[in-house]
């Protein structure tokens, strides 16, 4: 079976852009989440989707940040416009039932913002 | 204090030895623990779930809990210089906020020594 599915792998963006990060999550997962992790401060919850609706949204960091899930099984994060903070690794994972279950990760979103 | 704490390490062992990672947690409400394995570069991988007191065993990993101290330990049996990871705690709970969801410690580094 596919694993969580993220694009691009890298972007390399400079500040003002706007950057789009894509997750596909496990086919049969309802519950979908983004991560930030850097070294300063580790691995943060920014959003999580149950069913494609947002369920918390606290730790997306200011309203720069965006998500959406139109479908079951698509999500994009967007930093509109990105700063050099933003640059970190991007993860998305996805759940079967419980956000409290078992998170799979996919293979991540390296941003580089100059 | 932090609501998921990790010693940061690194921890080092022998090759063959057992490697012992430890976890508290603040939530005393929390029902899910598990266990990531992130090498650099890459995303966290999920190695082991516990969710009742006592000890789970799965190949060489062990994980043990323990609600009532808020601790919750991976030992690693037998160490191969490829266990040489970060180790990353997550435990579920509310946290001061207003859903549940899981909070991942900072991790411990783990190397072990051919």
């Amino acid at each position: 079976d596919a694993g969580v599915i993220q694009s691009p792998r890298h972007e390399v963006t400079e500040m003002g852009q706007e950057v789009t990060l894509r997750c596909k999550p496990i086919s049969g997962h309802n519950s979908l989440f983004w991560y930030r992790q850097t070294m300063m401060r580790g691995l943060e919850l920014l959003i999580y989707f149950n069913n494609n609706v947002p369920i918390d949204d606290s730790g997306m960091p200011e309203d720069r940040f965006s998500a959406k899930m139109p479908n079951a099984s698509f999500s994009t994060l967007k930093i509109q416009p990105s700063e050099p903070r933003d640059s970190a690794v991007y993860f998305c994972a996805s759940s079967y039932h419980s956000p409290t279950g078992e998170q799979f990760f996919g293979p991540g979103t390296r941003l580089t913002v100059l | 204090q932090k609501e998921v704490e990790q010693n940061s390490g690194p921890l080092s062992v022998p090759e063959g030895a057992i490697a012992s990672l430890n976890c508290t947690y603040s939530d005393r409400g929390s029902q899910s623990f598990f266990w990531y394995r992130q090498y650099s570069g890459k995303s966290p991988e999920l190695i082991m779930s516990i969710y009742s007191n006592g000890d789970k065993e799965d190949g060489r990993f062990t994980a043990q809990l323990n609600k009532a101290s808020q601790y919750v330990s991976l030992l690693i049996r037998d160490s191969q210089p490829s266990d040489s990871a970060t180790y990353l705690c997550a435990v579920n709970g509310y946290y001061g906020g207003a859903t549940n969801k899981l909070i991942f410690g900072t991790g411990t580094l783990l190397a072990v020594q051919p």
